[in-house]
C-alpha cells in the first residue's frame, strides 16, 4: 500500500523559512515524479511544485519561484520542500502527492494527509 | 498559465440524482484533464484522467467527457458517499498545472 506522510509544518513569521518532508513507502519511489499541492483554509487546490523521479527536473508555480526549492532523496524515499521568504499568502495545508503514472508529472495519486503551514 | 473555470460552484441534489459538472479551460488542452473528489477533512482522490478514463477502483457511475476547452463530469445515480467537492485539473506540467475552483455537491 502506498503511504505518504508529510511533516514539518509549523507557525512561522513572515520572511521565515521551513522545510517540509514527505516520507514515502509502498512503491518504487525513484521511478515516480513527486509533487506538492497546497490548499489555503477554506479554499481550493493550488499546485506548487513537481520534481522528476531522478530529481533532475523541477517545476514551480510562478508565485514561489526563487523562494521554494523542491528536492528528493531517493536513498531515503523522501521528498522535501524548502520554503524561504515565507509570506502570509503561503499559509495552507501542504499535500505531498505521487505521480499516478511513471513518466508523468501532472496527475496526482495518491495524496498524503497534509501538513499545515501558517505564516503569521 | 491556463485558467480553469467550473460551473456550477455548488449544486444541491438528492440520492439517485444525475449530476453534471462542467469545466472550461481558457485555451485548448486536448484531453489533458483530470477530475478529483475531496471530502471534508480528507485529501483529494483522483477519479478520472485523460478526460474520460476512470481511475482504478472508481465506481462506474462516474464518467467524464470532453476535449479541447470544454469538459464535464457526470455522476449517474448519486450515492450518499458522493457528497463532496469536485475539482477539475489541467495536467500538462509545461503549461502550468492548474485546478478549477471546485464544485460542491451537497444534499438537497
Amino acid at each position: 500500500e502506498v503511504q505518504l506522510l508529510e511533516s514539518g509544518g509549523a507557525l512561522v513569521q513572515p520572511g521565515g523559512s521551513l522545510r517540509l518532508s514527505c516520507a514515502a513507502s509502498g512503491f518504487a519511489f525513484s521511478q515516480f515524479a513527486m509533487n506538492w499541492v497546497r490548499q489555503a483554509p477554506g479554499k481550493g487546490l493550488e499546485w506548487v511544485s513537481s520534481v522528476s523521479g531522478s530529481g533532475g527536473s523541477t517545476y514551480y508555480i510562478d508565485s514561489v519561484k526563487g523562494r521554494f526549492n523542491i528536492t528528493r532523496d531517493n536513498s531515503k524515499n523522501t521528498l522535501y520542500l524548502q520554503m524561504n521568504s515565507l509570506r502570509v499568502e503561503d499559509t495552507a495545508l501542504y499535500y505531498c502527492a505521487k505521480a499516478a503514472v511513471v513518466g508523468t508529472t501532472g496527475l496526482f495519486s495518491p495524496w498524503g494527509q497534509g501538513t499545515l503551514v501558517t505564516v503569521s | 498559465d491556463i485558467q480553469m473555470t467550473q460551473s456550477p460552484s455548488s449544486v444541491s441534489a438528492s440520492v439517485g440524482d444525475r449530476v453534471t459538472i462542467t469545466c472550461r479551460a481558457s485555451q485548448a488542452i486536448s484531453t489533458f484533464l483530470a477530475w478529483y473528489q475531496q471530502k471534508p477533512g480528507k485529501a483529494p482522490k483522483l477519479l478520472i484522467f485523460a478526460a474520460s478514463t476512470l481511475q482504478n477502483g472508481v465506481p462506474s457511475r462516474f464518467s467524464g467527457s470532453g476535449s479541447g476547452t470544454d469538459f464535464s463530469l457526470t455522476i449517474s445515480g448519486l450515492q450518499p458517499e458522493d457528497f463532496a467537492t469536485y475539482y477539475c485539473q489541467q495536467v500538462n506540467t509545461f503549461l502550468g498545472i492548474t485546478f478549477g475552483p471546485g464544485t460542491k455537491v451537497d444534499l438537497k
